[in-house]
């Protein structure tokens, strides 16, 4: 298995919901992010986790809340989130020297 | 991580080979230069990287000059399905993240 899955493809939840964002990987990777990615924009860093633990959060506000159960899942929990949050959110993971493997991603649409 | 420069849209025709420039005149010994390309609405494919030599794999070939201040990624034979942004990005290997810069917008057209 040579993919990053994430789950669901497409969200739309209201700024007073609660979810979540689903990413996995079976890769034996170590290290997972999680970006964002505003529409005609490259993507920004928002997490990276190494080894299950949170390395680096890119000044990302507490309305975003990332989870790595165990070195196969990440998650990113989501409340009470503005319009402005809307965009593409991808994970990715990696391993040593390699590069980065992505996920297709979660359209995320705040309304 | 050293910062890139890289023109900000290319067309090509399809069959052609592609030629994608990328400046990195601060890069430093220890960094590697990545590239990458998103197809429309699809998460980021890693395409090739290199150090100093130069490097080719199904995808792609990576030219690095010799001072290592740019580097050019070809495309041999461009298709319609290679239209996509890509993107030159340099870091210390196994070190440093994935930082994108804003990348060449490639359209190969018929």
């Amino acid at each position: 298995d040579t993919e990053v899955t994430q789950t669901p493809k497409h969200l739309v939840m209201g700024m007073t919901n609660k979810k979540s964002l689903k990413c996995e990987q079976h890769m034996g990777h170590r290290a997972m992010y999680w970006y964002k990615q505003k529409a005609k924009k490259p993507p920004e860093l928002m997490f990276v986790y190494s080894y299950e633990k949170l390395s680096i959060n890119e000044s990302v506000p507490s309305r975003f809340s990332p989870e790595c159960p165990n070195s196969s899942l990440l998650n990113l929990h989501l409340h009470a989130l503005q319009p402005e949050d809307s965009a593409l959110y991808l994970c990715a993971s990696s391993q040593d020297w390699w590069g980065y493997t992505f996920g297709s991603g979660t359209r995320l649409t705040v309304v | 991580d050293a910062k890139t420069t890289q023109p900000t849209s290319m067309d090509c025709a399809e069959g052609r080979a592609a030629n994608l420039p990328c400046n990195h005149s601060t890069i430093s010994g220890n960094e590697y230069v990545y590239w990458y390309r998103q197809i429309h609405s699809q998460g980021p494919q890693y395409i090739i990287h290199g150090l100093k030599n130069n490097e080719t794999n199904e995808m792609a070939s990576l030219i690095i000059t010799e001072d290592r201040k740019s580097s050019t990624l070809i495309l041999p034979h461009a298709t319609l399905r290679d239209t996509a942004v890509y993107y030159c990005i340099v870091r210390v290997r196994s070190q440093g993240n994935l930082i994108f810069g804003k990348g060449t917008k490639l359209s190969v057209k018929p």
